[in-house]
Formats: structure tokens, C-alpha cells, sequence
């Protein structure tokens, strides 16, 4: 299995831009998430589904930011507009079940100027 | 709100010397506590979960433990491959909706 997937792996934009995160989860696994990375907060949970439906997005900061899974192998995060202050590493995730190991794509880093 | 501490920040280990990281928590209906490595520029990469105060668990030089408040990853005789992120999570039931709460990882670097 090729893990989950993630592209881009890294995105330097400019303030005011839109951007969007690809993940493709491992094959079978029924949950996906979305997590962020910084150094000043760590790891936290931006949203995750279950087959496809969004669960929980209380983590999402803002309105400028949405996710969507149009079906069982593909989301994508989107930030419109982004801002600086977005710049984080983005981390796509799969389980198979809620309460199951979760496995981590290997991140895009974005970078917002 | 499901909390979790972990110390120390920063571990610094000759190759062969023995030590622990902790993970301290707290969480309304513990389902888990996971501990993740993470290496730079990667994502976090599962090592254990743990269910049960009491329950251990090992892999190669790394052993996990739980207590009621903390979880323990032991390292025994560390080798500088070993050096990394460690992550500990927890995830509750009742009011934390089941997610993964983190925290902020120990840096640990092993010396040849």
C-alpha cells in the first residue's frame, strides 16, 4: 500500500490567494482527517469524516477555511483567502475505524507570504 | 477539554544510556493513548496504543506503559536512529467527540 498521499508537498503563496490540499487516503479505511501543524500549537484536528460525511470541523480556525470529500478516495482542504498566518504543515490521515491507529500522509507545507 | 503534557521538551541521550519520556493527561472517558514518532519533515508514524492503566507495550528498544495519569515510553539502550519527535495522544468519549488530542512532542536526539 502506498500509505495516504498528499500533495502539493510543499505551497508558497501570496496573501489573498487561494489554496487547495489534496490527500488520497489508504484504500479501505473509513475515516479521514485533516490536522495542522505549527510550532506554537502542535498537532490539532481540523476536521474529519466518516465515509465521506464530514463528523466534526469544530477545529477548523475560520471560515476561510473548508474541506470536502467527494468520495472515498479524495479530499481537499481549501483556504480562500489564505493569509500568513495559515502557514503551517498540513497533514491528510486515515483510520479504519474511530477508535483505530491513525495513519499520516507525509504533510504539505504551506507557506503563505 | 482533554489535556496532555509531555516532558521533558528536549532529551538529549548518549548512544546506550537508558531513559523515559512522560505523557501526562487528562481525559473525560480515556478510549486510548496513542505515541507516535515523527522524524523532520515527515508525518507522525504510530508506535502503540494503550487502553487500560496497567497495559504495556514494546517494540524493539521502546517500551510503553500506562498509569491512570501518565503514560511512560521507555528507551532502553537508545541507538541514534531512535532519534526523533515522540508524540503522545489521547482520545477520550465523552466530551472531546472521540478526537485525537496531542501533545506537544519530546525531541529526542541520540549521540553516537
Amino acid at each position: 500500500d502506498a500509505g495516504v498521499i498528499q500533495s502539493p508537498r510543499h505551497e508558497v503563496t501570496e496573501m489573498g490567494q487561494e489554496v487547495t490540499l489534496r490527500c488520497k487516503p489508504i484504500s479501505g479505511h473509513d475515516y479521514l482527517f485533516w490536522y495542522r501543524q505549527t510550532m506554537m500549537r502542535g498537532l490539532e484536528l481540523l476536521i474529519y469524516f466518516n465515509n465521506n460525511v464530514p463528523i466534526d470541523d469544530s477545529g477548523m480556525p475560520e471560515d476561510r477555511f473548508s474541506a470536502k470529500m467527494p468520495n472515498a478516495s479524495f479530499s481537499t482542504l481549501k483556504i480562500q483567502p489564505s493569509e500568513p498566518r495559515d502557514s503551517a504543515v498540513y497533514f491528510c490521515a486515515s483510520s479504519l475505524g474511530l477508535f483505530a491507529s491513525v495513519d499520516f500522509g507525509p504533510g504539505t507545507r504551506l507557506t503563505v507570504t | 477539554e482533554d489535556q496532555v503534557t509531555q516532558s521533558p521538551e528536549a532529551l538529549r541521550l548518549q548512544e546506550g544510556e537508558s531513559s523515559s519520556l512522560n505523557c501526562s493527561y487528562t481525559v473525560s472517558g480515556l478510549r486510548g493513548l496513542f505515541w507516535y514518532r515523527q522524524d523532520p519533515g515527515k508525518g507522525p508514524e504510530f508506535l502503540f496504543t494503550l487502553y487500560s492503566a496497567g497495559e504495556e507495550k514494546e517494540k524493539e528498544r521502546l517500551k510503553a506503559t500506562l498509569t491512570k495519569k501518565e503514560s511512560f515510553l521507555h528507551i532502553t539502550a537508545p541507538k541514534p536512529e531512535d532519534s526523533a519527535t515522540y508524540l503522545c495522544a489521547v482520545q477520550g468519549g465523552k466530551t472531546s467527540g472521540s478526537r485525537l488530542t496531542f501533545g506537544e512532542g519530546t525531541q529526542l536526539t541520540v549521540n553516537p
